[in-house]
């Protein structure tokens, strides 16, 4: 079945630590790959996405991610969080099998403590 | 930047009452969406509509609801009879043909009582 796995719920880091936030997904070919981010009370921002080309791929708010094929992965870093990403992130695909509408995982939340 | 914007951003309703939740897509987008949120759940897909007409609907999209674009700016989602499960955040969202990255608005958060 296809899927989005963010396998953890909930992460607390020290601000200027970095940050890993991991997404594994289940679907036939490769999807079109997506993080947004959501801060508490607003909607979704869409942080970086995928589609093809160089694996690495930058974001804005210094946040990059990396498409692993191998590891069906797309996990989302940042070399030295701050206090203003507290925020809960969102992996998500869109695959031609499921007629490209976007399928999230389940979040994780982000907690920066100083 | 363009913005996607939805209205109002809270609204509480009394079970069986109708609701209208009002979207303003960017103005060249050509795809309009509606998700929601159940708190503490994924963000799930409700609809897709593309040439003023459904291209796509989940099974949650039931014959309780409905999208309409009445004007050429606005885009609708309607709730005839609401429930208290279909208390959420519902978020809409546009996008151009051939980017998936969508932008969303920042959402409305129904309250059923």
């Amino acid at each position: 079945a296809q899927s989005v796995t963010q396998p953890d719920i909930h992460i607390t880091v020290s601000e200027g630590a970095s940050l890993e936030l991991r997404c594994n997904y289940s679907y036939g070919a490769t999807p079109y790959l997506f993080w947004y981010v959501q801060s508490p009370g607003q909607g979704l921002q869409l942080l970086l996405k995928y589609f093809s080309g160089d694996t690495l791929v930058q974001g804005i708010k210094g946040f990059e991610a990396e498409f692993k094929r191998s590891q069906s992965s797309f996990n989302l870093r940042k070399p030295s969080v701050h206090w203003s990403d507290a925020a809960e992130y969102f992996c998500a695909v869109a695959a031609r099998s499921n007629d490209y509408k976007l399928s999230f995982g389940a979040g994780t939340t982000v907690t920066v403590r100083a | 930047e363009p913005e996607v914007t939805q209205t109002p951003s809270h609204q509480v309703t009394q079970m069986g009452q109708e609701v209208i939740l009002r979207c303003v897509p960017i103005s060249n987008h050509l795809y309009f969406y509606w998700y929601r949120q159940i708190l503490g759940q994924k963000v799930e897909f409700l609809v897709s509509f593309y040439n003023n007409e459904i291209s796509e609907k989940s099974e949650i999209f039931d014959d309780q609801f409905s999208v309409e674009r009445p004007d050429g700016s606005n885009f609708t989602l309607k709730i005839r009879s609401t429930k208290l499960e279909d208390s959420a955040m519902y978020f809409c969202a546009s996008s151009v043909p051939g980017d998936y990255g969508y932008t969303f608005g920042s959402g409305t958060r129904l309250t059923v009582v």
